[in-house]
This record gives C-alpha cells, structure tokens and sequence, in this order.
C-alpha cells in the first residue's frame, strides 16, 4: 500500500509557536500531498512535492521530502488558531490516507 | 461556483435499504473518485474513476457500486445498507489519477444507518 501514515497522532500547541508533524510511506512515489481537513469539513490541499524535490515552500508551510528514508515533514511556522485543523500525506499514485495529525492550536 | 458538489449532506436509511451517493463536478476533471471516513480510520478509497466510461476498486469496495457514464457525474450506489456503511462520506476529482494540481474534494455526505 502506498497510503502515508502520518506522526504524531495528536498535537498541541500555542499560537505563534511552529508545529511539525511528519509523514511516512512505504513504495517509490512521483510526488507527495498534504492536506488539511477543518472539522466536519472535506480535505483542502496544501502543497505537493515532487520526487525530485528537497524542499517546498508556501507562505507559512514548508514541505520536506526524503525519498531515501520514504519520509517528509510538514512544518507550520507561526501558528494561528486557525491552523486547528487534521493534516494528512498522500503519497501519489493511488491518493490514499491515513489516520492524519490532530492539531491544536490554543490562543 | 466551481468544485465539486455532493448530495444529500445528511442521509440516515434503514438496514437492508438501497440509495445512491451524488458526485458532480464542474472542473472537467478525468479522475473522480469516493472515500469514507471513520472516526480514526483516516480516509479509505472505495471506487475511481479515470474517465468516463471507466471505473476501479479501491481499498474498500464491497457493497458499494459506482458508474461514471459522463465527465461530470460520478454517483456511489449502495446497495443493500448495513450499519458497518455509517460513514462520512467524500467524493474527490482531479486533472489526472496523479493529481498534479492536488484533488478537489465535496463537503462530505454523513449517512447513518440504522
């Protein structure tokens, strides 16, 4: 299976600090997703990454790809209240999910 | 509005009941495809669709039926409703299977059987 299985599970953080969360899989892929789902609502896309890149950028997140380790990180740098939110990877191919990364950003 | 539409947004049947899912988009997109939710089970593919005429299983397929006789439309049949079905529901497209400019997804349909 190529679905992502993202870590940690749940994440609580104050607003302005940067929360991380992290994301593996498991066969070679032509690029990687990252959504958010607000609660109670569909997936919103966030950025993707393509196989051949380290390293991604939009506004306040920033994308890491590792395709040696089959891993990538998704870092939310001065986090709002808004960012509360379940994040999930999708590593391409087959668009699969997994559990996602619960945050909760406390003002 | 472009995107992708889904009725009914609530929907509670009885066991054993038959209905159908709707799944429009307006985006031209090829690639459409249905998932449910569970509370901690993340999103699971039931169906897709790459093109019109053309269908596939997903991860968890049984019970449900999918026909995508035009670009636009992509309906989730189910056909004899169980309770194990009690899901939220997200229909999903895209330019392509790859989904190079990310997947659109509807705002979920919640269906309680019971």
């Amino acid at each position: 299976s190529q679905q992502g299985e993202e870590d940690p599970q749940a994440l609580s953080i104050q607003e302005g600090e940067n929360a991380t969360m992290n994301c593996s899989y498991k066969t070679s892929i032509n690029n990687l997703q990252w959504y958010r789902q607000n609660s109670g609502r569909g997936l919103v896309h966030l950025i993707l990454i393509r196989s051949n890149e380290r390293e991604k950028h939009s506004g306040r997140l920033r994308v890491t790809l590792d395709t040696s380790k089959k891993s990538s990180s998704l870092l939310i740098t001065a986090s709002r209240a808004a960012d509360t939110a379940s994040y999930f990877c999708a590593p391409s191919n087959k668009l699969t999910f997994g559990g996602g990364t619960r945050v909760l950003v406390k003002p | 509005n472009a995107g992708v539409t889904q009725t009914p947004k609530f929907q509670v049947l009885k066991t054993g009941q038959s209905m159908t899912l709707q799944c429009a988009q307006d985006m031209n997109h090829e690639y459409m495809s249905w998932y449910r939710q569970d509370p901690g089970m993340g999103l699971r593919l039931i169906h897709y669709s790459v093109g019109a005429g053309i269908t596939d299983q997903g991860e968890v397929p049984n019970g449900y039926n999918v026909s995508r006789s035009t670009t636009e439309d992509f309906p989730l049949r189910l056909l004899s409703a169980a309770p194990s079905q009690t899901s939220v529901y997200f229909c999903a497209s895209s330019y392509s299977r790859v989904g190079q400019n990310g997947y659109t997804f509807g705002s979920g349909t919640r269906l309680t059987v019971v």
